[in-house]
């Protein structure tokens, strides 16, 4: 079946600006991560969620970053009042269930520019 | 801090060479570790994985990877390796808690 999709693909924006990002998770999938992929910091956890409750947070940078899902499918990342810094590849992955032996199963990511 | 632990960010070998990318981690306890790898212009996709058992473990494409508790380390391996080897690899640990942390990737290019 389809995989984890995230739209846009590319996102080019102005400081400042609020952005919002999507992931469409692997149907069925109960579990959904985002991730943030940028130069010299690898890949950095973000937020989880199970169904559509976040139990941990603790990722998010800071209080401009927030994520909600709907429905138990559709995730929304959202940035507010973007900085340069905010500039990095955002990833989408979803897995069967919150489980260790789950495979995490990615997007093929949101690549996010902040002028 | 804990950390996942990748060295030579930058690798670059001839076709048939063999291949060995370090990974160390930080945490203790029950660990489950991964290593995905990222072709260019294609996403994450799992190369393999160990959760228990035989830790000696086997991937795709004849990549094979070896947990050693007491050295805190998951080293991946190939013994002969392609052109369509060149990508960038990544080590992941999962410690129960449901998110991966990352190493931050080897690059691997494999000249024809």
């Amino acid at each position: 079946g389809a995989g984890v999709s995230q739209s846009p693909s590319n996102k080019v924006t102005e400081k400042g600006k609020d952005v919002e990002l999507r992931c469409d998770p692997i149907s069925g999938h109960t579990a959904l991560y985002w991730y943030r992929q940028s130069l010299g910091q690898g890949l950095e956890f973000l937020i989880y969620f199970q169904g559509n409750s976040a139990p941990d947070k603790s990722g998010l940078p800071s209080d401009r970053f927030s994520a909600e899902r709907t429905g138990g499918s559709v995730s929304t990342l959202t940035i507010q009042r973007t900085q340069q810094e905010d500039s990095a590849v955002y990833l989408c992955a979803s897995s069967l269930q919150v489980s260790s032996y789950n495979e995490q199963f990615f997007g093929p990511g949101t690549r996010l520019t902040v002028l | 801090a804990q950390s996942v632990s990748q060295h030579n960010h930058h690798v670059i070998l001839s076709e048939a060479a063999s291949l060995e990318l370090g990974c160390n981690y930080s945490y203790g306890g029950t660990v489950n570790l991964f290593w995905y790898v990222q072709y260019p212009g294609q996403h994450l996709q799992l190369l393999l994985k160990y959760f228990s058992g035989d830790p000696l473990v086997k991937g795709i494409k004849g990549f094979e990877a070896e947990f050693i508790k007491s050295k805190f380390s998951f080293n991946l391996r190939k013994p002969s390796v392609q052109w369509s080897d060149t990508a960038e690899y990544f080590c992941a640990v999962k410690r129960g808690n449901n998110r991966l942390a990352f190493g931050k990737g080897n690059q691997v290019v494999v000249i024809p």
